[in-house]
Order: C-alpha cells, then structure tokens, then sequence
C-alpha cells in the first residue's frame, strides 16, 4: 500500500537549533517526494521535491531509497520556519499526492 | 500573481442538507483535484480532472458525492445529503500538467451540525 508516515505531530525547538522533520514512505515503484509547508492563515504550498535537489530557505531533504525516507533538514532554525509540514508522494499513471499526517514546527525565540 | 481561487470559505450546514462548493484553477492548468482533509489528518485526494474529464474519483463517496468541470475550467463539488463526518476542510488545486507542480487554493472549511 501507498502510504506516507509522519512520526512526530510537534517538533519544538529554538531559534538556531538544527531542525529534522522525519517522513518515511512505502511505495512499490519510484515515486517523486515533496515536502509542503502551510503558514498560519496561508495556503498549502510546495516547499521543495526530491528531484530539483534545491536548498529552499535553508531546507534541504535527500532521498534514501534504502531507508525509504525524505526527512527535511535545516541547520539553524528561524522563528519565520514556524508552520505546519507535509511530506507527500506520487506516482503510478496521475499525479495523486499522498499526504502525511503533518508535523507542526514551532520555532521558540 | 494568479492563484486557486475557491469560495465559500466557510459553509455551515445541517446534515442531510445539500452543499457545493466552487473552484477556478488558474488560467491554462489542464488538472484540476479536490482534496479533503480532516482535522489533524493530512490532505486526502476525492477526485481528479484532466480538462473535463475524470481521470480519479476512487475516493469519492460516489453516493453522496458529485464533481463535475463541464468546460474544463471551474470546478463544483457537491455533496446531498451532509453528513457530520463531512465536516472537513475541501482543498481545490491545479497544475499545468500531469507530473508538475500542484497549486493550492485556500480551501472551503464545512461544519455540518
């Protein structure tokens, strides 16, 4: 079964701490990972994807195909980093987005 | 810059009560999706257009559930009779293609009591 796991529901941490939202997947084939984010009061909006291997405001996230896991990483957390995570996936014939759970982040100054 | 527009943005109903919520894509996406999400779940895919055609509705509760995009433009979902586990937030989103990015609209929140 397709599915996207999100361990934690809250991640807190300081300002300047290093931050890892986890996300583990399972898929029978090659999906394409995404992380997208949601800032209080705005809409759902992609943060990065596994195949563009671009830094988005400081977040990086590898593929581990082993692990089967996209986790998002960013080394020193800001205040502005504060919202709601979503680590999703497609693939197969649409582009259905499989969704996680979320893991909201609060950045503490 | 062009964005999903959806309306209403909040819906309060009583069950068994008729509700439809409305959505424009942005200009030229051919792919056209509604998601539901429920509190404290992630978004959950209902039913998928590629121009006015439905390529997915394996999640749709076709019983109660209806979507139709008649021009390949906007979009209606609708459900008859409501029920207190629909109430959710419904997610519009587009993308110019299949394999690209989605783009989400701010969503229509239903409280059905």
């Amino acid at each position: 079964a397709q599915r996207v796991t999100q361990p934690e529901k809250l991640l807190s941490v300081f300002k300047g701490a290093p931050v890892e939202l986890k996300c583990n997947y399972s898929y029978s084939g090659s999906p394409e990972l995404f992380w997208y984010v949601q800032y209080s009061r705005q809409r759902l909006q992609l943060l990065l994807r596994h195949i563009s291997r671009e830094s988005i405001k400081g977040f990086t996230a590898d593929l581990n195909k082993g692990e089967t896991s996209f986790h998002l990483k960013k080394p020193f957390a800001q205040e502005e980093d504060s919202a709601m995570y979503y680590c999703a996936l497609t693939g197969g014939a649409t582009n259905k987005l499989i969704f996680g759970t979320g893991t909201l982040l609060a950045v503490q100054p | 810059e062009a964005e999903v527009a959806q309306s209403p943005r909040y819906k309060i109903t009583e069950k068994s009560q008729a509700v439809a919520f409305w959505c424009d894509p942005i200009s030229g996406h051919a792919t056209l999706y509604w998601y539901r999400q429920i509190l404290g779940q992630g978004p959950e895919l209902l039913v998928q257009f590629q121009d006015e055609s439905v390529v997915d509705d394996s999640q749709l509760p076709k019983d109660r559930f209806s979507a139709e995009r008649l021009k390949g433009v906007d979009s209606t979902l609708k459900i008859q009779p409501a029920e207190l586990g629909d109430s959710a937030m419904y997610l519009c989103a587009s993308s110019a293609q299949n394999y690209n990015e989605q783009f989400f609209g701010p969503g229509t929140r239903l409280t059905v009591l």
